[in-house]
């Protein structure tokens, strides 16, 4: 079956330290990769994706690379901020049949000043 | 623009109480819809789905079930809480046969405590 795995948190970093959660994945097919982001009391949001093998995505400083032949979409951020708290969660579609978004359990980020 | 609202927002029950979580929709058509569960410790379990009006499709068999009565709105329940019921429950959308599959739009959350 489809399933995600992230590395375990708390992530604990110190404000402008360089940010890398790891996050693998197994699927049969090619899956759309996904990273979403929840803030403290809040729902989740869409931080960045990629559609295909290779593809790179990004948005407020964080980047991910869909690398197939590790099966991997590790995120990544040059120099975290404290703003940067939160938990955030790997995802896959199956780009079968109906697209259901598989999440990983999730790894939280805390950054102190 | 689309916007999601879920309520209430916090809620705490006691065992064997009954449950009713409203998600609502607003700008948008047929929309499919989603239940997610995210419990303490753990990550975002798929619990219910919904293509259409009254299409209900159910990911985990358990006490809860859901409905959609109207188009833009998803109704979760509960006829008697356990206390494994306890955690933060998400409403989501996103469009029919969109072109962004898999990104949803969640709604803010309703966290139940069920003591």
């Amino acid at each position: 079956g489809n399933s995600v795995t992230q590395m375990e948190g708390p992530v604990t970093l110190s404000e402008e330290a360089f940010l890398t959660i790891n996050c693998t994945y197994t699927a049969t097919g090619y899956p759309s990769l996904f990273w979403y982001v929840q803030y403290p009391g809040e729902g989740l949001q869409l931080l960045l994706k990629a559609t295909k093998a290779d593809d790179k995505g990004s948005n407020k400083g964080f980047e991910a690379t869909y690398r197939k032949e590790t099966t991997s979409f590790h995120l990544e951020k040059g120099s975290v901020q404290v703003s940067d708290s939160a938990v955030y969660f790997c995802a896959l579609t199956p780009n079968t049949g109906f697209q259901k978004l598989v999440f990983g359990t999730g790894t939280r980020l805390l950054v102190s000043p | 623009s689309q916007t999601i609202h879920q309520w209430p927002a916090t809620l705490v029950q006691p065992v064997g109480s009954p449950l009713s979580l409203e998600c609502t929709v607003e700008g948008t058509s047929n929309p499919n819809l989603y239940w997610y569960r995210q419990a303490a410790g753990r990550g975002l379990q798929l619990l219910f789905y919904s293509v259409g009006i009254g299409q209900i499709s159910s990911e985990v068999p358990q006490n809860l079930s859901a409905s959609r009565p109207q188009d833009r709105q998803f109704i979760l329940s509960s006829k008697k809480l356990l206390l494994s019921d306890s955690g933060f429950y998400l409403c989501a959308w996103n469009p029919t046969g969109g072109s962004d599959a898999g990104e949803l739009f969640f709604g803010e959350g309703s966290r139940l405590t069920v003591l």
